[in-house]
């Protein structure tokens, strides 16, 4: 199946800080998904965008399909930031591959 | 608008005891799935369905059964507990597998 390597597992942020996460895939895509999980648990769609650039607030996300792989941007990063963020993708074959996730944690 | 509901929300079972977890949603998608969230390694699709009557395996379907008998509802049975099913159960549902998910809760399941 399909591999999905998200870069960096760890990151430490300072409130008020910028970051990138990265996602990397080994095969061509029909859909890419950027997740929130906040510390509770809940999983939130960040967003849809299996290429060019999309923001929202202060996200902002980029895929290059060509290239296979996708980049998320916190900017001025607030503790209400924190939590996991996920990459998922899907080969139109109904099957979403998440993954391992990056784990932000945003210091007051 | 509920949108995803799973129940329960947190279970523990004995190794061979069977179960339902149970998921719902209110916004007519065609698209459910389930997944399992174990540490270190993100989200792991167990089974899915495209609609009423069709479901399919995903990653990871041994000892997990399911069925879809209306738009609704989405169930997941565990046959017969082991303690490698510990682990966060999720459940989603979209238009398709394309567009935006929105995921339950989830269900912590702890198997002894």
């Amino acid at each position: 199946g399909i591999q999905v390597e998200q870069s960096p597992p760890d990151l430490i942020l300072q409130e008020g800080a910028n970051s990138t996460l990265r996602c990397n895939f080994s095969d061509s895509v029909n859909n890419l998904q950027w997740f929130h999980q906040n510390p509770w648990g809940q999983l939130i769609n960040l967003f849809y965008i299996p290429s060019g650039t999309k923001q929202n607030g202060r996200l902002s996300a980029t895929t290059v399909a060509t290239e296979r792989y996708s980049l998320l941007y916190i900017s001025s990063s607030q503790t209400t930031d924190s939590g996991v963020y996920f990459c998922a993708v899907e080969r139109n074959d109904y099957k979403l591959s998440f993954g391992a996730g990056t784990t932000v944690t945003v210091r007051a | 608008n509920a949108g995803v509901t799973q129940t329960p929300k947190f279970q523990v079972l004995k190794t061979g005891q069977s179960m339902t977890l149970q998921c719902a949603q209110d916004m007519n998608h065609e698209y459910m799935s389930w997944y399992r969230q174990d540490p270190g390694m993100g989200l792991r699709l167990i089974h899915y369905s495209v609609g009423a009557g069709i479901t399919d395996q995903g990653e990871v379907p041994n000892g997990y059964n399911v069925s879809r008998s209306t738009t609704e509802d989405f169930p997941l049975r565990l046959l017969s507990a082991a303690p490698s099913q510990t682990s966060v159960y999720f459940c989603a549902s979209s238009y398709s597998p394309s567009y935006e998910q929105y995921f339950g809760p989830g269900t912590r399941l702890t198997v002894t």
